[in-house]
């Protein structure tokens, strides 16, 4: 059980260009959902809370213009990269907590390249 | 700044030597801890937890971690590694007042030589 996809799993797309990355939790309703970007060798660093029928709540640094999320519902959040550049070329993941557990699992991840 | 730290990047083992990887964390108050780990190509996945009890937590594939309060750490272990736990293992800290959220520590790529 508990488990949480990602597509697509990979994408390469040219600048100026946006980009759409789907999270939807399978066997589980998720009420929120969370957004992490992990560059090369480095930590998984969180970009922003999603909450199903609400505004995502980003964290400091974030552009929340660039990076669109949406929670439409209780098993999918969406991330959209607008106008994407090379410098967002990244590792993106997501991963989404059962509504009355403390644990998050985790996407398999998305890799954007940015040409 | 309050933060997750993981003192070992790169961790080099033999098959069947133990194995300890150092999780300390600077916030007070009541913690939730995690240790994930991310085997290549895969996702997280959860190998154990830590809210409240026993601070000696058993997780999956034989894998334990020590919750210490007063050393502000969650060391995992594991007595005798194989060459499939080569993967990398990520520390996690749900710090006090946290909606939820999780700090990661920066990974620590561990490699077991056959």
């Amino acid at each position: 059980g508990a488990v949480v996809s990602q597509h697509p799993s990979r994408v390469i797309c040219k600048s100026g260009t946006s980009v759409k990355i789907e999270c939807r939790s399978l066997d589980f309703q998720a009420t929120t959902m969370f957004w992490y970007r992990q560059f090369p060798k480095q930590s998984l660093m969180l970009m922003a809370t999603s909450n199903e029928g609400s505004k995502a709540t980003y964290e400091q640094g974030v552009e929340k213009d660039k990076f669109l999320i949406n929670h439409a519902s209780l098993t999918l959040s969406t991330l959209t990269v607008t106008s994407a550049h090379p410098e967002d070329s990244s590792f993106y993941i997501c991963s989404a907590l059962p509504g009355s557990e403390d644990t998050q699992y985790f996407g398999p991840g998305t890799r954007l390249t940015v040409l | 700044a309050q933060s997750v730290s993981q003192h070992n990047h790169h961790v080099i083992l033999s098959e069947a030597a133990s194995l300890e990887l150092g999780c300390n964390y600077s916030y007070g108050g009541t913690v939730n801890l995690f240790w994930y780990v991310q085997y290549p190509g895969q996702h997280l996945q959860l190998l154990l937890k830590y809210f409240s009890g026993d601070p000696l937590v058993k997780g999956i594939k034989g894998f334990e971690a020590e919750f210490i309060k007063s050393k502000f750490s969650f060391n995992l272990r594991k007595p005798s590694v194989q060459w499939s736990d080569t993967a990398e293992y990520f520390c996690a800290v749900k710090p006090p007042g946290s909606a939820r959220q999780l700090t990661f520590g920066s990974g620590t790529q561990l490699t077991v030589l056959p």
